[in-house]
């Protein structure tokens, strides 16, 4: 089947770094998504890899390993702002044809303390 | 500027009304897509809508019903048979376009959601 795993929260000190990881499973992977949201509002895409390694973006990366089902979303120099949820989203190319149909995972709550 | 709107951004209904949200985007997307997301629940998908006057069922399209009779718009009608409709409810679109090859993204932009409450 398709699933999606994540931490539910993690708790981290500004001006830290911070890893949050993903894994998943699902037989037509086809890219992954790093999405923030903040509560109450709508979430904002962060970063997407469909080849292993790292993409760098910033303060935040995300890396990806396909042969083990697994992503990870690195934010550096940590500010308050940073608090919010950060989803993992995975795109799989079997569905029915629609090549932007994604399978979400449930999100982790990341909070960032003085 | 581009982007996605929904509106309201909250709205109150009497148990048994059918209600509907919209959904408008200037982002020149074919694609959109219709969330509620519940606490501890993640997203969950309704309906989408690839193109013009096409629609597909999502996860959890019972109770629901949405149109696409224009490329902008893509209305959510919360049905009286929807049995749980309190929910946080999130309209997206992205890029039909083949882009540039496998690094292509495609990724969803998202309006500022409608907090809908039912009581």
């Amino acid at each position: 089947g398709q699933n999606i795993d994540q931490p539910t929260e993690m708790t981290a000190t500004e001006g830290a770094i911070v890893q949050i990881n993903c894994t998943y499973q699902t037989s037509g992977f086809n890219g992954l998504f790093w999405y923030q949201q903040h509560a109450g509002e709508a979430p904002t895409f962060l970063s997407y890899n469909v080849l292993d390694g790292l993409e760098e973006k910033g303060r935040f990366s995300s890396f990806l390993s396909r042969s083990k089902g697994y992503s990870y979303l690195l934010l550096k120099e940590l500010q308050m702002k940073d608090s919010a949820s950060y989803l993992c989203a995975v795109r799989d190319r079997r569905n029915a044809g629609n090549n932007r149909k994604l399978i979400w995972g449930l999100g982790t709550s990341l909070a960032v303390n003085p | 500027d581009g982007g996605i709107t929904q509106s309201p951004k909250y709205l109150f209904r009497k148990e048994g009304q059918n209600v509907t949200l919209s959904c408008e985007q200037n982002l020149n997307h074919d694609a959109m897509y219709w969330y509620r997301q519940d606490p501890g629940q993640g997203l969950r998908l309704i309906y989408y809508s690839q193109i013009v006057n096409d629609f597909q069922k999502g996860d959890i399209a019972e109770g629901y019903s949405v149109s696409r009779e224009k490329k902008e718009s893509f209305p959510l009608t919360v049905t009286s048979a929807q049995k749980n409709p309190t929910a946080f409810y999130l309209c997206a679109s992205s890029s039909q376009s083949l882009g540039t090859g496998p690094k292509s993204s495609y990724e969803q932009y998202f309006g500022p959601g409608t907090r809908l409450t039912v009581t």
